[in-house]
């Protein structure tokens, strides 16, 4: 069964500490893996993608690494901001042989900043 | 640029009656899909559509029905609420094209009582 988990379930750190949020999946056939930030009252939006070649990218304070062989991936914010408080969730594409790709999402990590 | 828009934003029902969600993009995006997002769990997929005048079942589409008259428009409809319906809808469209993201609404928030 295609499946999605993440964790922690929710996180509270310190202003300005760094953290990193956990992703694993059961997916395949694997096409890509998305990190998305949701604020609060908010539609999702998307921070990075990683494909089955590539190991970490980067988006301004935000890294995420893919270990395919493991099926997990990763999501570090260094130097914490206030505005980083969202729901990060993990989603996961599936190739399939229509023309629409399957996407699972994973249920989110919550994380506060807190000053 | 508004991306995507969703109404209403929020929506209270009595079980039983009827309404439709509305969804615009202006992003002339081929795909649009509604979703749930429930409390603890992962955003479900409920339709989708791969292009104007066709829709396809998702996850959950018990209850729901779509319409996708224009390529701008996606309806989401609900033809008789019922309190396992509460949740929040979010609406997304995507290009066909590559890797390329959802494009999320900011969500309409529905409950049936």
């Amino acid at each position: 069964k295609n499946q999605v988990e993440q964790s922690p379930q929710s996180l509270i750190i310190l202003e300005g500490k760094n953290c990193t949020l956990q992703c694993n999946y059961t997916v395949s056939p694997f096409s890509n893996l998305r990190w998305y930030k949701q604020d609060t009252g908010r539609g999702p939006v998307s921070l990075t993608i990683m494909t089955f070649s590539e190991n970490t990218k980067s988006n301004g304070r935000y890294t995420a690494t893919l270990d395919a062989d493991t099926k997990q991936s990763s999501l570090h914010i260094t130097a914490s901001q206030l505005s980083d408080s969202a729901s990060y969730i993990c989603v996961v594409r599936v190739t399939m042989k229509t023309s629409y790709d399957k996407v699972i999402f994973g249920p989110g990590t919550s994380l506060s900043v807190i000053p | 640029n508004a991306g995507v828009t969703q109404t209403p934003k929020f929506r209270v029902l009595k079980t039983g009656q009827s309404m439709t969600l509305l969804c615009a993009q202006d992003m002339n995006h081929e795909y649009m899909y509604w979703y749930r997002q429930d409390p603890g769990m992962g955003l479900r997929l409920i339709h989708y559509s791969v292009g104007e005048g066709t829709t396809a079942k998702g996850e959950v589409p018990d209850g729901y029905n779509v319409s996708r008259l224009k390529k701008q428009n996606f309806l989401l409809g609900l033809e008789s609420a019922a309190p396992s319906q509460t949740s929040v809808y979010f609406c997304a469209s995507s290009s066909r094209v590559g890797n390329q993201p959802q494009h999320f609404g900011d969500g309409t928030r529905l409950s049936i009582l």
